[in-house]
């Protein structure tokens, strides 16, 4: 059963980049098993689905962010990462790592990192 | 980007009431479909995969239905553990997108 802890900044500031980590366990993240992703909800208000990035190193963004978002992963650590560039009060959200099967939905999540944007 | 609707926003309900929130796909994403529930403070949890596919340990009283670009979550016995809110979210495409969410509350 896989777990995912979400980490990072609490707060940040705006034009600055976000960054944040996931630690998998219960399972590896080199594996084909899984697809790796990130959401967001901003304060009272629904999912936003960022990206994903898959066992053959591919990525898929959500296109309004696509020129300010980057996911990787660090294979040595299993972790997977976030980075969002130029972040603004519109990025202050809970975000959340995820994970799921190829070809299906996202069956686990992490606990959710609370991240606002403010100077 | 598949734009995806849910109706309705809020619904009130009684504990033992059957329940119905509909998903709606701008275009067809043929079985491609989940239901989440989000408690207050707590992460999504994953209810149903596939358009009807119940997730493990996921009560039965919990059902999916749909295909193309019609949905439907049924809970057949409201339970005080249910009032919540419900997501639909699209992964048909490699661009994923969520409903705006249904809200279950108390009547």
């Amino acid at each position: 059963q896989l777990h995912l802890q979400g980490s990072g900044p609490g707060l940040v500031k705006p034009s600055e980049t976000l960054p944040l980590t996931c630690t998998v366990s219960g399972g590896s993240i080199s594996s084909s098993n899984y697809y790796w992703g990130w959401i967001r909800q901003p304060p009272g208000k629904g999912l936003e689905w960022i990206g994903n990035i898959y066992y053959s190193g591919t990525t898929h963004y959500k296109p309004s962010l696509k020129s300010r978002v980057t996911i990787s992963v660090d294979s040595s650590k299993d972790q997977f990462s976030l980075n969002l560039t130029s972040v603004t009060a519109a990025d202050t959200a809970v975000y959340y790592c995820v994970a799921g099967r190829p070809g299906d939905a996202f069956d686990f999540w992490g606990q959710g990192t609370m991240v606002t944007v403010s100077s | 980007d598949i734009q995806m609707t849910q109706s309705p926003s809020t619904l009130s309900a009684s504990v033992g009431d059957r329940v119905t929130i509909s998903c709606r796909a701008s275009q067809s994403v043929v079985s491609s479909l989940a239901w989440y529930q989000q408690k207050p403070g707590k992460a999504p949890k994953l209810l149903i995969h596939q358009a009807s596919i119940l997730e493990s340990g996921v009560p039965s009283r919990f059902s999916g239905t749909g295909s193309g670009t019609e949905f439907t979550l049924t809970i057949s016995s409201l339970q005080p553990e249910d009032f919540a809110i419900y997501y639909c979210q699209q992964y048909s495409t490699y661009l994923f997108t969520f409903g705006p969410g249904t809200k279950v509350d108390i009547k």
